[in-house]
């Protein structure tokens, strides 16, 4: 099966930007693959804040916003804040979903 | 309100079945395609199954197919997995997702396999 990836572990500064990434195996990753992203912070259940690359709900803060570049879908956080650390997991459809591994996120 | 609702975990022995079951609510179940994901502990998320919206449609993760068994009864707005051949490595927290504009997921339920 295809294997997606994501950047293990990043740091942003508090009120900084950073751009969390999610690459396919198969190639570049388009909105034929309903690209979504999930954070999940430790001990709770894992909640869903972009779908189909670009599509917010009402409960995701309006500094994330996804997209898709240069051939990944990209989940981009502009002004963290403390609550925002947390991993981050991008899922990627092919008729079966495959997740990435998960990126842990910092805010330092 | 959204409210997705997991039961039927529990401790099994490996070579067991187990079927899990989930209760969808606040929103129109019939319509959506519906996913099982796990987590096992201290790991990341693996997507297992999904379903379409009238039941006939379904995909399955390499490490489950042949084993597992995704299905629907729209008519009680409830979700099942029907896991058979369970291995140690199936140990998880399994939870019911709806996706798309929905985008909600329950807590889940845990299964563990071991003798």
């Amino acid at each position: 099966q295809a294997v997606v990836t994501q950047e293990p572990s990043l740091t942003v500064s508090p009120g900084g930007t950073v751009t969390l990434t999610c690459g396919s195996s198969t190639g570049a990753v388009t909105s034929g693959h309903y690209p979504y992203w999930f954070q999940q912070k430790p001990g709770q259940a894992p909640r869903t804040l972009i779908y189909e690359a670009s599509n917010k709900y009402s409960w995701t803060p309006a500094r994330f916003s996804g997209s898709l570049l240069g051939g990944k879908a990209a989940l981009t956080l502009s002004g963290a804040q403390p609550e925002d650390e947390a991993e981050y997991y991008c899922l990627v459809f092919y008729g079966f979903g495959v997740f990435g591994g998960g990126t842990k996120l910092t805010v330092l | 309100e959204v409210q997705v609702v997991e039961s039927g975990g529990g401790l099994v022995q490996p070579g067991g079945s187990l079927r899990l079951s989930c209760a969808a609510s606040g929103f129109t179940f019939s319509s959506r395609w519906m996913h099982w994901v796990r987590q096992a502990p201290g790991k990341g998320l693996v997507w297992v199954s999904s379903i379409n919206s009238d039941g006939r449609t379904t995909n399955y993760a390499d490490s489950v197919k042949g084993r597992f068994t995704i299905s629907r009864d729209n008519a009680k707005n409830t979700l099942y997995l029907q896991m058979n051949s369970l291995r140690a490595e199936d140990t998880a927290v399994y939870s019911c997702v709806a996706l798309k504009d929905v985008g909600y997921w329950g807590q889940g339920t845990l299964v563990t396999v071991s003798s």
